[in-house]
């Protein structure tokens, strides 16, 4: 069964700094890779979306990279602000019969103050 | 831009009442998803739903649960007789082929 992991699970940076949250998973035969943002109360915004055969997406201020092997990928936000709070998912997507459904962590909480 | 939306915003209901939870995936979009989120806990797979048909649900999706598309715009989840443990938000996603899913903004369900 998956297993995701999100490390840390808060963050409280001033703005300005670039960030690394990490997402790891257990079993690394995936499809893909999703990363949502979701404020408060509110529901899932898709971020980037790696397939498994990609090392990483960029859109923006972000870039997610993927190591399928040792089962890790990260998001980078560069150059933080205070918009970008919120909690940040990572979604896994395996193989077999539920190849699309996707094992969800719990999230980094992410605050950055002005 | 296209986006999937989701009525009602809230819902409160008694304890043993059936909810209809109803959705509306983008429009060209032919795979549609049910998940939910307990306050405070993981985002958790319910069922997912393609050609018409379930194609996969998880153990939480039991007998209590159904999904039904009535039409060509709509996709519902109903939960026959509401338990306490079934408040949580419930989100509707779709997507179109082998790429990424798009939520909409849930409905938070209480049950009291």
């Amino acid at each position: 069964k998956q297993e995701v992991t999100q490390i840390p699970a808060a963050l409280s940076v001033p703005e300005g700094e670039n960030l690394v949250l990490n997402c790891s998973f257990t079993d690394s035969a995936i499809y893909n890779l999703q990363w949502f943002r979701q404020d408060p109360g509110k529901g899932l915004t898709s971020l980037l979306l790696i397939q498994s055969s990609q090392r990483e997406q960029t859109s923006g201020r972000l870039n997610a990279s993927l190591d399928k092997s040792s089962g890790r990928s990260t998001l980078y936000i560069a150059a933080s602000q205070p918009g970008d709070s919120a909690t940040y998912l990572c979604a896994v997507s395996g193989r077999g019969g539920g190849s699309y459904i996707p094992t969800f962590g719990r999230g980094t909480s992410l605050i950055v103050h002005p | 831009e296209p986006e999937v939306t989701q009525t009602p915003s809230h819902q409160v209901t008694q304890m043993g009442q059936e909810v209809i939870l109803r959705c509306v995936p983008i429009s060209n979009h032919l795979y549609f998803y049910w998940y939910r989120q307990i306050l405070g806990q993981k985002v958790e797979f319910l069922v997912s739903f393609y050609n018409n048909e379930i194609s996969e649900k998880s153990e939480i999706f039991d007998d209590q649960f159904s999904v039904e598309r009535p039409d060509g715009s709509n996709f519902t989840l109903k939960i026959r007789s509401t338990k306490l443990e079934d408040s949580a938000m419930y989100f509707c996603a779709s997507r179109r082929g082998a790429g990424e899913q798009f939520f909409g903004p849930g409905t938070r369900l209480t049950v009291l």
